[in-house]
């Protein structure tokens, strides 16, 4: 597609269950970055996956976060058993590599809201 | 989880006026970079610096990577109301690296 697509723009959800966040980055784009971003506040870094490299997931907050990604294709950020500091927006971007001089472009988000 | 330091947290000023905003870091960061986000959407990449000392500009935007590569500012020169947003800086240390963020810089112009 011409941009990065997220699914769902929006989610509510009970405190306890598990969401699935979709992230579809831009064809041909290699590298792919989850961040998280609470009301008023900057991007905090989740994962990053390059390639067939092993994903750098020392951004991940616990361990009820994890992500996949398949091959240079879509991306889930799946959250186990929510809780309602979960509540925020889900940002997704993706770049065509890992090179400092590549550029990141960013989804519109899933807006997280855990009852 | 890791983030810059950026400064001032909001700013309220006059149409016309010139504004500045600032990011630090206690660790080098070998690019340094400026994004707008706009209510409902993700942010969008305004300038990309990649050698200390560095000066671009793009149109009434300018911004400067620190020589000691631990600090950048961003100048909006003639403020517009468009220029509305919250302002991201982000730095990062190498290729294959995560891009750290700002806290933002949230601008408000009134005309």
């Amino acid at each position: 597609g011409a941009g990065v697509s997220q699914s769902p723009s929006n989610k509510v959800t009970e405190k306890g269950k598990d969401v699935e966040l979709r992230c579809d980055p831009i064809s041909g784009h290699t590298a792919l970055y989850w961040y998280r971003q609470r009301l008023g506040q900057g991007l905090e870094f989740l994962i990053y996956f390059q390639g067939n490299s092993a994903p750098d997931k020392s951004g991940l907050p616990s361990d009820r976060f994890s992500a996949e990604r398949t091959g240079e294709s879509v991306s889930t950020l799946t959250i186990q058993r929510t809780q309602q500091e979960d509540s925020a927006v889900y940002l997704c971007a993706s770049s065509r590599g890992s090179g400092l001089d590549e550029k990141l472009f960013f989804g519109s988000g899933t807006q997280l809201s855990v009852l | 989880g890791q983030q810059l330091n950026q400064s001032p947290q909001s700013m309220f000023i006059q149409e016309g006026e010139d504004v500045s905003m600032n990011c630090t870091s206690s660790s080098i960061f070998n690019t340094w970079l400026w994004y707008k986000q706009e209510p409902g959407e993700g942010p969008v990449l305004l300038i990309a610096l990649y050698k200390a000392g560095e000066l671009t500009s793009n149109g009434r935007l300018t911004a400067q990577f620190g020589i000691t590569r631990k600090d950048s500012f961003l100048n909006i020169s003639a403020s517009i109301p468009s220029d509305v947003g919250i302002y991201f800086c982000a730095g990062q240390r190498g290729g294959g690296t995560a891009l750290i963020f700002g806290k933002g810089t949230t601008l408000s112009v009134s005309s």
